[in-house]
């Protein structure tokens, strides 16, 4: 089946650092991945869509300039978290659908999640 | 886009079926159901999804009521392991993203 990875799994850092989570497809293509945020308790809110070769689209109250999203190949995506403040800490989860067909029947794979802890 | 109730959360006994239910009231006529499930601190794993027939898989089965209104997901024989929060989501006709609901808390009890 599909397989999407991400990496880190974990990642802490110091507030003002940037720090950047990659997204991949293991054995399929995808020209659209989807960023999602998760706070604990709370249900996955979904950040922006990842188009391979053009600009993410982002979602309504979310800065583009601070959640950086690249798109670069149809199997990488990355989602760059810039000068991180402690209210950047969350569960980022990434997401892909294969890139052949477009319809209701594509079922979206989810990666394992990225930790964030920014001190 | 349409939007799914369900409840917050639910008990099951283990070794019995557990019965999810999700109200989707406006969604469309192209638009699939779709259930995921999250056990703490992974990625959501997909489940089943259909359109209107009922579906069954090695997981789970998927009912869709004929004004496809409503859903029922049936785990058949629940195990510890299925304790995890279950996820009804309508796919948005327009694009290929899947909006989350609060999801429905599974806890499965020896």
């Amino acid at each position: 089946g599909a397989v999407v990875s991400q990496h880190p799994s974990r990642v802490i850092c110091k507030s003002g650092t940037s720090v950047k989570i990659e997204c991949r497809s293991l054995d399929f293509q995808a020209t659209t991945m989807f960023w999602y945020r998760q706070f604990p308790k709370k249900s996955l809110m979904l950040m922006a869509t990842s188009n391979e070769g053009s600009k993410a689209t982002y979602e309504q109250g979310v800065e583009k300039d601070k959640f950086l999203i690249n798109h670069a190949s149809l199997t990488l995506s990355t989602l760059t978290v810039t000068s991180a403040h402690p209210e950047d800490s969350s569960f980022y989860i990434c997401s892909a659908f294969p890139a052949t067909g477009n319809s209701g029947a594509n079922v979206l794979t989810f990666g394992a999640g990225s930790r964030l802890t920014v001190l | 886009d349409a939007k799914t109730t369900q409840p917050p959360s639910m008990d099951c006994a283990e070794g019995r079926a557990a019965n999810l239910p999700c109200n989707h009231s406006t969604i469309s006529g192209n638009e699939y159901v779709y259930w995921y499930r999250q056990i703490h601190s992974q990625g959501p794993q997909y489940i089943i999804h259909g359109l209107k027939n009922n579906e069954t898989n090695e997981m789970a089965s998927l009912i869709i009521t004929e004004d496809r209104k409503s859903s029922t997901l049936i785990l058949p024989h629940a195990t510890l392991r299925d304790t995890a929060v279950y996820y009804c989501i309508v796919r948005v006709a327009r694009g290929n993203k899947l909006v989350f609901g609060a999801g429905t808390i599974l806890r499965v009890k020896s």
